[in-house]
């Protein structure tokens, strides 16, 4: 598996603002992408999710962008929210629905009231 | 709530000893799949039952096993626990095996601490 440290990228918002995370992932074979919201003491939760024949995907106030060419994610939440406060992951497959999933590097969203 | 069950919620054991974690998954769910996710990591992919079948596996030593059962829930066993075997331990429950369209729920997991 990837090594990584302990200690998670962290990115802080202004309650209302919008917020982007960004995600490289490895292989460029995958063809699934998946959005993870973790709150702590808990699983996983599926935000969205994108196929590779897709650029852009828009759920109920969050966004996500899929760039092949640099192998770049990236979730945009609009007027984020206390509740949005988590940790988000982004999650690659090969073979859409499979659910084989490889996790990048979590970043940690902190909302200020 | 996902309707995915793993059972403990907590479990410490010593060094050398065996663990078994189950998981019940989500009803009209057929496959489940099991992550370790490390402090400060991501999930790690361990391995995959469909339909009570193996149906791929991560890098991870044979010394984790699994075992699907004919109501689709699972048991994921590891033996001669070692200290780098404490993390939290996912299953994701969906319906079918490499099929689109369906999305996996997570259970909350089970921490496992090694002493």
């Amino acid at each position: 598996g990837e090594s990584v440290g302990l200690h998670l990228p962290t990115l802080s918002v202004q309650e209302g603002d919008n917020s982007i995370i960004n995600c490289a992932y490895s292989n460029s074979a995958s063809d699934y992408f998946i959005w993870y919201k973790q709150e702590s003491g808990k699983g996983p939760q599926f935000i969205i999710d994108i196929r590779s024949n897709m650029d852009k995907r828009q759920g109920q106030r969050v966004t996500v962008l899929l760039n092949k060419t640099v192998k770049h994610l990236s979730l945009q939440i609009a007027a984020t929210q206390p509740g949005d406060s988590a940790v988000y992951f982004c999650a690659e497959n090969i073979g859409a629905g499979s659910y084989q999933l490889t996790f990048g590097k979590g970043t940690k969203l902190s909302v200020i009231p | 709530e996902t309707g995915v069950t793993q059972s403990p919620t907590h479990l410490i054991k010593t060094r050398g000893q065996q663990v078994t974690l189950r998981c019940s998954s989500q009803s009209g769910h057929n496959t489940v799949s099991w992550y370790q996710q490390a402090l400060g990591q991501g999930p790690q992919f361990i391995f995959q039952y469909y339909r009570e079948e193996e149906n791929g596996r991560g890098n991870f030593p044979p010394r984790f096993s699994g075992l699907q059962f004919p109501n689709y829930s699972s048991e994921l066993n590891v033996n001669a626990l070692e200290l780098d075997d404490s993390a939290l331990y996912l299953c994701a429950s969906s319906f079918g095996a490499g099929t689109a369209n369906t999305e996996a729920f997570f259970g909350q997991g089970t921490r496992l601490t090694v002493v």
